[in-house]
């Protein structure tokens, strides 16, 4: 049972545009969302967090929108590096419970130079 | 800091065979985290500790895999024996008490 999904396994842009990486939960309990990003032959680094009381936050060319009604997120990308090519995972907890850190199969963004 | 420490790097082994990965956590870090890479799978939670105590191994596939964490900076995962299903990377997280996970580099494990 799959309670976090990146339903999109890869995605294409070109330098300049706009990027968006697309990720669904099912637990309600759900309360706090991260964004890791993943170079091949490296551990994920953290890139951007959003807690369940906001709908908005945003990091430099980095924003994460949180939609709680259809438990969904969105990591939107402005405007896309060739650098930003790599694997990116959503992760999600219910840190009113545990810590417990559920994450997505991942999104692998190609920025096209 | 030095991050998170992982070894080895990379495992190449027989099936059958008895396979310990390690795992030195941030310093001060009150959680640890083992996660494993696949592709269907994505990242998955294996098991996690806080302050050295396991809190949930529920996603430990079977009894061949145990972990244990003797003190604040040291975990191993086991494989006991191996099966070529078990090949993918696996990871060592460490965190503080809420907050971001701080990914060591994985190690790899091939299973022949």
């Amino acid at each position: 049972d799959q309670q976090v999904k990146q339903n999109s396994p890869s995605l294409s842009v070109q330098e300049g545009r706009i990027s968006i990486l697309n990720c669904d939960y099912t637990n309600s309990m759900f309360d706090y969302f991260l964004w890791y990003k993943k170079y091949p032959a490296e551990g994920p680094t953290f890139l951007i967090s959003i807690s369940s009381i906001k709908d908005k936050n945003e990091d430099g060319r980095f924003t994460v929108f949180l939609n709680k009604s259809a438990k969904h997120l969105s990591l939107h990308i402005v405007p896309s590096q060739p650098g930003d090519s790599a694997v990116y995972f959503c992760a999600a907890s219910a840190t009113s419970g545990t810590y417990k850190y559920i994450f997505g199969t991942g999104t692998r963004l190609k920025v096209l130079a | 800091d030095a991050g998170v420490i992982q070894s080895p790097r990379h495992e190449v082994t027989e099936m059958g065979q008895e396979v310990t990965l390690r795992c030195k956590p941030i310093s001060g870090h009150d959680y640890l985290f083992w996660y494993r890479q696949t592709m269907m799978r994505g990242l998955e939670l294996l098991i996690y500790f806080n302050n050295n105590v396991p809190i949930d191994d529920s996603g430990m596939p079977e009894d061949r895999f145990s972990a244990k964490m003797p003190n604040a900076s040291f975990s191993t995962l086991k494989i006991q024996p191996s099966e070529p299903r078990d090949s993918a990377v696996y990871f060592c997280a460490s965190s503080f008490t809420p907050g971001e996970l701080f990914f060591g580099e994985g190690s790899r494990l091939t299973v022949l």
